[in-house]
């Protein structure tokens, strides 16, 4: 079946301006992630979902990030008044409520570069 | 909350030789899981293989398994008989619950060089 997708694969921006990243978890998985990768650096926890309850948003790195997760399905990643230290590679991930939440299954991730 | 450490920034092996990368991690739940992700320059994270902490039995998967020794904190992935596909970042990973439920702590990643 489809795997994560993500959109847009790149994205170029100005400093100051506000974007948006999509995510479209795998059909049937309750479990939604986002998490930052930098140049040459591991991944970073940004936020999780999980159906209908708040979501976890300790991993958020200032309050210029937030996400939405409409109707249990696709997500949103804004970062608003973006700043060059933004510039990173933001991956979502899924995975299933049962039978192994613990996995996570990865989108091919959306490269912002803010210039 | 856990910590997952990869002492190892790059490594490179042999065509059809074996190779294996280090990783060791420390948490405080008894219940937890550990991954080998592989990311080739792509970006797509892959899932390599999977190791439940209550299971002895090591992880095994084709070519790659796991060398999982758990009073020592450490979690090696071995790649048999390499393949120049197998050239990838790959990242080590923990599973945890506690205050850290829901979030895959990573490792800084090991460049894999397969050299023909």
């Amino acid at each position: 079946g489809a795997g994560v997708s993500q959109s847009p694969s790149n994205k170029v921006t100005e400093k100051g301006k506000d974007v948006e990243l999509r995510c479209d978890p795998i059909s049937g998985h309750t479990a939604l992630y986002w998490y930052r990768q930098s140049l040459g650096q591991g991944l970073e926890f940004l936020i999780y979902f999980q159906g209908n309850s708040a979501p976890d948003k300790s991993g958020l790195p200032s309050d210029r990030f937030s996400a939405e997760r409409t109707g249990g399905s696709v997500s949103t990643l804004t970062i608003q008044r973006t700043q060059q230290e933004d510039s990173a590679v933001y991956l979502c991930a899924s995975s299933p409520l049962r039978p192994a939440q613990e996995t996570q299954y990865f989108g091919p991730g959306t490269r912002l570069l803010v210039l | 909350a856990q910590t997952v450490t990869q002492s190892q920034p790059e490594m490179s092996v042999q065509e059809a030789e074996t190779v294996t990368l280090s990783c060791t991690y420390d948490t405080s739940e008894s219940d937890y899981y550990l991954f080998w992700y592989k990311q080739p320059p792509s970006r797509q994270m892959i899932l390599v293989i999977r190791q439940e902490a209550y299971k002895q039995q090591n992880a095994t998967e084709n070519r790659f398994s796991v060398n999982f020794q758990k009073a020592a904190k450490s979690f090696s992935l071995k790649i048999s008989d390499s393949q120049l596909g197998d050239a990838a970042m790959y990242f080590c990973a923990c599973y945890a619950g506690g205050t850290s439920y829901g979030k895959l702590t990573f490792g800084q990643g090991t460049i894999l060089t397969v050299h023909p």
